[in-house]
């Protein structure tokens, strides 16, 4: 089955307690990407990757890296996260990302709570 | 860039009746616009999309119709169903191979 897979689901965590969200995707998509979801902001894009090595910053990068080691994963990490990174985050991919007609294919989430 | 704005955060419709979800964007210059629908604890999944060679695209009970003069689109469901009880975004892609999502429209549809 075609899927983009997130790790965890849930996760609660102290600030400045480094942790990474892992995302896998199974379709040998070319393009990543990161979001996060917040009430009245819809989703916002943290980082995407074009392709292996190949990453770049999205609207909200502050505190987050990412990387592109392999073309399935695409891991978001959090050096030291505070409290403001509370969110629901969404990884995606597509064939070829922005400026085409293939469309994102979203995993299920990773709600993150940092206290 | 591209920003696009959904100005309605809920929206209630009768089963059986027209759904009508709107969303404005500021760039003529993309031309691809998709819509998103997001169930509870899941990730959005593609609904529909529509690029500016069409006015309209249809896909079932769903359309979407696309006025480039107003840089408006709308996505109407005929007719509603309970299950289509959901969050709804419409999303652009902009400068740099982003995408842009609207903050999202949230439909119930009643029995």
């Amino acid at each position: 089955e075609a899927q983009v897979t997130q790790n965890p689901r849930y996760l609660i965590t102290v600030t400045g307690k480094k942790l990474t969200v892992t995302c896998s995707q199974n379709m040998n998509h070319e393009y990543m990407s990161w979001y996060r979801q917040d009430p009245g902001l819809g989703l916002r894009q943290i980082y995407y990757s074009m392709n292996v090595e190949v990453t770049d910053k999205g609207d909200v990068p502050e505190g987050y890296k990412v990387s592109r080691k392999e073309k399935r994963n695409f891991p978001l990490i959090l050096e030291s996260p505070s409290p403001n990174q509370t969110s629901l985050y969404f990884c995606a991919s597509s064939n070829y990302g922005g400026l085409t007609n293939s469309p994102l294919h979203f995993g299920n989430g990773t709600r993150l709570t940092v206290t | 860039d591209q920003q696009v704005k959904q100005n309605s955060p809920s929206l209630s419709v009768q089963e059986g009746r027209i759904s009508i979800l709107n969303c404005d964007y500021t760039n003529s210059m993309f031309d691809y616009f998709l819509w998103y629908k997001k169930y509870p604890a899941e990730g959005p999944t593609f609904l529909i999309s529509i690029s500016s060679i069409k006015d309209k695209n249809e896909d079932g009970r769903f359309t979407v119709f696309l006025n480039k003069s107003a840089k408006h689109l709308s996505l109407h469901i005929v007719p509603s169903q309970p299950g289509d009880s959901a969050v709804y975004f419409c999303a652009s892609p902009s400068t740099g191979n982003q995408f842009y999502f609207g903050t999202g429209t949230s439909l119930t549809v009643i029995p």
